[in-house]
Parts: structure tokens; sequence; C-alpha cells
């Protein structure tokens, strides 16, 4: 059963560090998500991405953030200067013109 | 706008007694609505999805969820819960629009269930 991938699992990084998160969507699928959760918090939509261009974006999803599409396989979310409260899981999901969205396993971003 | 309420944070049961877990929706169009559930350091299962069709909706481990739109409600229920169940929950409505869909997430019911 296809499935959507994250890496890596797990990122530890200094504050004001670049990072890089990256996802491999469902092959087929249009239509690429980033959410995260706050430990102890509930999910958040960060931004919808479609035919190479973001569609919505939320207001978290400020100037140090960034998605691109570099390949026809991975989408990658850029954290340009992270912040002590980007901390967080950080979801990639896809989904088709049907609409069900599909979530990797998550990467677990520790900012020191 | 588009919000979901989980009405309780957390919910107890014994083994092999019912489950409900209770979800409202405010939606300015007619929504789509979901239940997600995330297992401990897992990422997030689809349980089962309405999108204007039946308004009971089954999902998988005998999950089930009705829309009621009078309660502008979406409970999910099991008939007998399970150990393997212990999981969070999210209720989640979005806006049908062609696949492109922005989730709202619930902020979640903790499940434990009593062996």
């Amino acid at each position: 059963e296809p499935e959507v991938t994250q890496t890596p699992s797990h990122q530890v990084t200094q504050m004001g560090q670049e990072v890089i998160l990256r996802c491999v969507p469902i092959s087929n699928h249009l239509y690429f998500y980033w959410y995260r959760q706050i430990l102890g918090q509930k999910v958040e939509f960060l931004v919808s991405f479609y035919n190479n261009e973001i569609s919505e974006k939320s207001e978290i999803f400020d100037d140090q953030f960034s998605v691109e599409r570099p390949d026809g396989s991975n989408f990658t979310l850029k954290i340009r200067s992270t912040k002590l409260e980007d901390s967080a899981m950080y979801f990639c999901a896809s989904s088709g013109l049907a609409g069900e969205q599909f979530f990797g396993p998550g990467t677990r971003l520790t900012v020191l | 706008a588009q919000s979901v309420t989980q009405l309780d944070s957390h919910v107890s049961v014994s083994e092999g007694t019912p489950v409900l877990l209770r979800c409202n929706y405010s939606s300015s169009y007619s929504p789509s609505l979901f239940w997600y559930v995330q297992h401990p350091n897992k990422g997030l299962q689809l349980l089962l999805k309405y999108t204007s069709a039946a308004t009971l909706v089954k999902g998988i481990n005998g999950f089930e969820a009705e829309f009621k739109k009078s309660e502008t409600s979406f409970h999910l229920t099991k008939p007998s819960a399970h150990m393997s169940d212990a999981a969070e929950y999210f209720c989640v409505v979005s806006v049908p629009n062609f696949g492109n869909e922005k989730l709202t997430f619930g902020t979640g019911t903790r499940l434990t269930i009593i062996p």
C-alpha cells in the first residue's frame, strides 16, 4: 500500500540554524500539505501546495518558512532561522482528487 | 470559517464496553468530516470520513460515526472497546474543494482502555 514517508524522524538543531524537512508524498497525488503539532496541542495547518505553488498558508507560515517540490517526488519544508517555539512534530500529507489526506509519520523537530 | 469542538479531552472505558467520543462542528459550507487516530509516537491514521453521502459512516477497526446536521455533531462510536484502541482521536473538518482542502483539527480526545 502506498504511503507518505518523511525524513528525518527526529531533527535536533540550534536556535538560528536552518532546517529542511523532507517528505515523499504518494506518487499520483496532486496536493501536498504541511501541518505541525506542538507538544500537547492540536494539529495545525501550515501550508498547502498545488501545481508548484502555494495554494493557502496559515498565519504561522511566515517569511521564515518556505516549501518546495524540487523534483517529481520530494516535497520539502524549510525553516530559515529556527526559534525555540518551532519545536514541534511536523507532518506532511498528500491527497488526490478524492480529497482524503494521507499523513506521513512525522518529523520531530527540537530547537535548542 | 470552520471549527470543531471535541467535548471531552479524556475518556476512559473498560475493555469490552462501548466507546463514545463526542464532536461538534461549525462550518459555513457543507463540510467534510473526518476522524483520525494517533497512537503513541505514531503518525495520523484516517479512521473514517463523511463527505455528504450516507450519514452513518463506517470506518476501520469497528468504528463508526453519524453525521447529524440538526445537531451539528459527528460523534464517534464503537460497540466494544479493545485494548489496542487506546490512542488520541481527532475530529477534523474541511470544506470540500476538489482535493485541495485545509484540515481543521479539534483538540483531541485521549481514549484510555481499562483492562
